[in-house]
């Protein structure tokens, strides 16, 4: 059975650090790897999505996640972080695109004025 | 804009009841949902795979007779939590695929179930 894990539950940045969220998953097969934001009370918002080709995927808000099959990892990084990117973050894997996912368990973000 | 309107957003029910949750496609086809459901600080878990026409699937452990799901057009699909308990106090989020090979997964905003 797939597994996501998200080593770090919350993190703490300074507004105009950089941030790094890491993601690593356990697959039989070729994953279709997702990440989702999620503030407050709210739905998810897809950010990135790698299926496959370039290891290095551009999303939405600035974000970008690097795909490294060696490491079974999907980390999602921003160069600088702004206030409004306060959330929770979720990585997630799927046998397909539009298939069922399997979450991690999530990264709170804060950021620090 | 969205393209999962989920309804209502939050509901609060006596012990008992039964509540209704709506999950709508907007402006595509969706032969395909998904029911989610999140406890507080926790992550998200697949309750059960909504298809047009036919049962819904329900994963491991999700008691089917306490969480009906009809999926009745191709862009409705609505979760309905029977006779319920303080222990079904959540969040529950749909989700459903846009057409195309390679679209992902779009959720909705979820439903706050408080039930007293």
């Amino acid at each position: 059975a797939q597994s996501v894990t998200q080593p770090d539950i919350h993190i703490t940045v300074s507004e105009g650090a950089s941030l790094e969220l890491r993601c690593n998953y356990s697959y039989g097969a070729t994953p279709y790897l997702f990440w989702y934001v999620q503030s407050p009370g709210q739905g998810l918002q897809l950010l990135l999505k790698y299926f496959s080709g370039d290891t290095l995927v551009q999303g939405i808000k600035g974000f970008e996640a690097e795909f490294k099959r060696s490491q079974s990892s999907f980390n999602l990084r921003k160069p600088s972080v702004h206030w409004s990117d306060a959330a929770e973050y979720f990585c997630a894997v799927g046998l397909a695109a539009g298939n069922k996912l399997t979450f991690g368990g999530g990264t709170r973000v804060l950021v620090k004025p | 804009g969205a393209v999962v309107s989920q309804h209502p957003s939050r509901v609060i029910c006596k012990s008992g009841t039964s509540v209704k949750i709506e999950c709508r496609s907007l402006d595509f086809q969706a032969t395909t949902m998904f029911w989610y459901r999140q406890f507080p600080k926790q992550s998200l878990m697949l309750m059960a795979t909504s298809n047009e026409g036919s049962k819904a699937t329900y994963e491991q452990g999700v008691e089917k007779d306490k969480f009906l799901i009809n999926h009745a057009s191709l862009t409705l699909s609505t979760l309905t939590v029977t006779s319920a308990h303080p222990e079904d106090s959540s969040f529950y989020i749909c989700s459903a695929k846009l057409p195309g090979g390679n679209s992902p997964l779009h959720f909705g905003n979820g439903t706050r179930l408080t039930v007293t």
